[in-house]
């Protein structure tokens, strides 16, 4: 059973500091990770994708991936209040995709 | 607008009585998925398909049935829907993979 794992939180972080949220996944054939960010009562939305090992920057935004240790994880910096929401890490491997439960991150003013 | 469309967007029905949740996007995308969302649970998959014509199961694809006969549409068919099938759906494309998929807006569906 292919599984990935997220903490769940909810982490909460003062506006301004760096959020980080981690992800892991059982399966070394995967191929690509996804991280999405879900608004309370929204669809989900694409953040970054990441499918090489070492970091992608986007903006605000990093993603980090370790394929040794089998993990995914992604930095939010200068978080903002409007980041809160939960993010959601999805492997994809041969056509399918693999989600986390997602983790809810809370900025606080 | 580029765009997926999911209709009905909220259904209440009854045991055993079939239904169809349809999709469609204008983007002339070549993947297409639904996806269930349950609490704890997070998304999972329940078919996809690469293009016309091909369709494969994800990873809770018991009771449910899909179709692609246009590029455009991706039904999702529940012949006999049980209270278990309860739950928020959602349809998804992209391109082609590892690529953006653009979500729907989702079904709230309720079998009682």
């Amino acid at each position: 059973q292919k599984e990935v794992e997220q903490n769940s939180g909810p982490l909460s972080v003062p506006e301004g500091a760096i959020a980080s949220l981690n992800c892991t996944y059982s399966d070394r054939g995967s191929q690509s990770f996804f991280w999405y960010r879900q608004y309370s009562g929204k669809s989900p939305e694409l953040i970054m994708f990441i499918y090489s090992n070492g970091d992608k920057e986007d903006g605000r935004f990093t993603a980090q991936l370790n394929k040794a240790s089998q993990y995914v994880s992604l930095l939010i910096r200068d978080s903002q209040p409007s980041d809160s929401a939960t993010y959601l890490c999805a492997d994809y491997n041969f056509n399918k995709f693999y989600f986390g439960s997602g983790t809810k991150l809370n900025v606080k003013p | 607008e580029a765009q997926v469309t999911q209709n009905p967007r909220y259904l209440i029905t009854v045991t055993g009585k079939k239904l169809t949740v349809t999709c469609s996007q204008n983007m002339n995308h070549e993947y297409m998925s639904w996806y269930r969302q349950d609490p704890g649970l997070g998304l999972r998959q329940i078919y996809y398909s690469m293009n016309v014509e091909v369709t494969d199961k994800g990873d809770v694809p018991e009771g449910y049935k899909v179709s692609r006969k246009e590029k455009r549409n991706f039904p999702l068919i529940l012949e006999s829907p049980s209270p278990n099938q309860t739950s928020l759906y959602f349809c998804a494309s992209s391109y082609g993979q590892p690529d953006t998929q653009y979500f729907g807006p989702g079904t709230r569906l309720t079998v009682l």
